[in-house]
C-alpha cells in the first residue's frame, strides 16, 4: 500500500539554524500539507499546497516558514531560523487529485524536531 | 470556525470489553468528520470518515462511529477491545471549502490483558 514517508525521523538543531524537513507524498496525490504537534498539545495545521502554490496557511506559518516542491516527488518544509518553540513533531500529509475538502489526507510518520 | 473536543484524555479497558471514545464537534458548516489512530512511533492512520452519507460509519479493525447531528457528537466504538488497539486516537473535523483539518487533543486507549 502506498504511504507518505518523511526524513529524517529525528532532527536536532541549534537555535537560529535553518532546518529542512523532507516528505515524499503518495505518488498520484496533488495536495500536500504540513501539520505540527508540540508535545502535549493538539496537532495543528500549518499549510496546504497545490499546483506549486500555498492554498491555505495558518497563523503559525509566518515568514520563518516556507514550503517547496523541488522536484516531482519531494515536498519540503523549511524553517529559516529555528526557535526553541519550534520543537515539535512535524507531520506531512497528502491527498488525491479530487477537488473536495472531504478527501482523505494520508499522513507520514512524522519528524521530531528538537531545537536546543 | 470549527473545533473538536475529545472528552477523555485517557481510557482504559480490559481486553474483550467494549470501547467507547467520545468526541463532540462544533462547525459552522456541514462537517466532514474523521477518526485517526496513532500507534507509538507510527504515523496517523485513518480509521474511518463521515462525509454526509450514512450516519453510522464502519472503519477498519472493527471500529465504527455514529454521527449524531442533534448531539454534535461522533463517538468511536468497538464491541471488543484487542491488545493491538492500544494507541492514541484523534477525532478530526474539516469544514466546507477548507482543506485544513482540525484535531482534538487525542484519547490514549490502554487495553489491559
Amino acid at each position: 500500500e502506498p504511504e507518505v514517508t518523511q526524513t529524517p525521523s529525528h532532527q536536532v538543531t541549534q537555535m537560529g539554524q535553518e532546518v529542512i524537513l523532507r516528505c515524499v507524498p503518495i505518488s498520484n496525490h496533488l495536495y500536500f500539507y504540513w501539520y505540527r504537534q508540540i508535545l502535549g498539545q493538539k496537532v495543528e495545521f500549518l499549510v496546504s499546497f497545490y499546483n506549486n502554490e500555498i492554498s491555505e496557511k495558518s497563523e503559525i506559518f509566518d515568514d520563518q516558514f516556507s514550503v517547496e516542491r523541488p522536484d516531482g516527488s519531494n515536498f519540503t518544509l523549511k524553517i529559516r531560523s529555528t526557535k526553541l518553540e519550534d520543537s515539535a513533531m512535524y507531520f506531512c500529509a497528502s491527498s488525491s487529485d479530487r477537488v473536495t475538502s472531504t478527501d482523505t489526507q494520508y499522513f507520514g510518520p512524522g519528524t521530531r524536531l528538537t531545537v536546543l | 470556525a470549527q473545533s473538536v473536543t475529545q472528552l477523555d484524555s485517557h481510557v482504559s479497558v480490559s481486553e474483550g470489553t467494549p470501547v467507547l471514545l467520545r468526541c463532540n464537534y462544533s462547525s459552522s458548516y456541514s462537517p466532514s468528520l474523521f477518526w485517526y489512530v496513532q500507534h507509538p512511533n507510527k504515523g496517523l492512520q485513518l480509521l474511518l470518515k463521515y462525509t454526509s452519507a450514512a450516519t453510522l460509519v464502519k472503519g477498519i479493525n472493527g471500529f465504527e462511529a455514529e454521527f449524531k447531528k442533534s448531539e454534535t457528537s461522533f463517538h468511536l466504538t468497538k464491541p471488543s477491545a484487542h491488545m493491538s488497539d492500544a494507541a492514541e486516537y484523534f477525532c478530526v473535523v474539516s469544514g466546507a471549502g477548507s482543506y485544513q483539518l482540525t484535531f482534538g487533543k487525542g484519547t490514549k486507549l490502554s487495553v489491559i490483558p
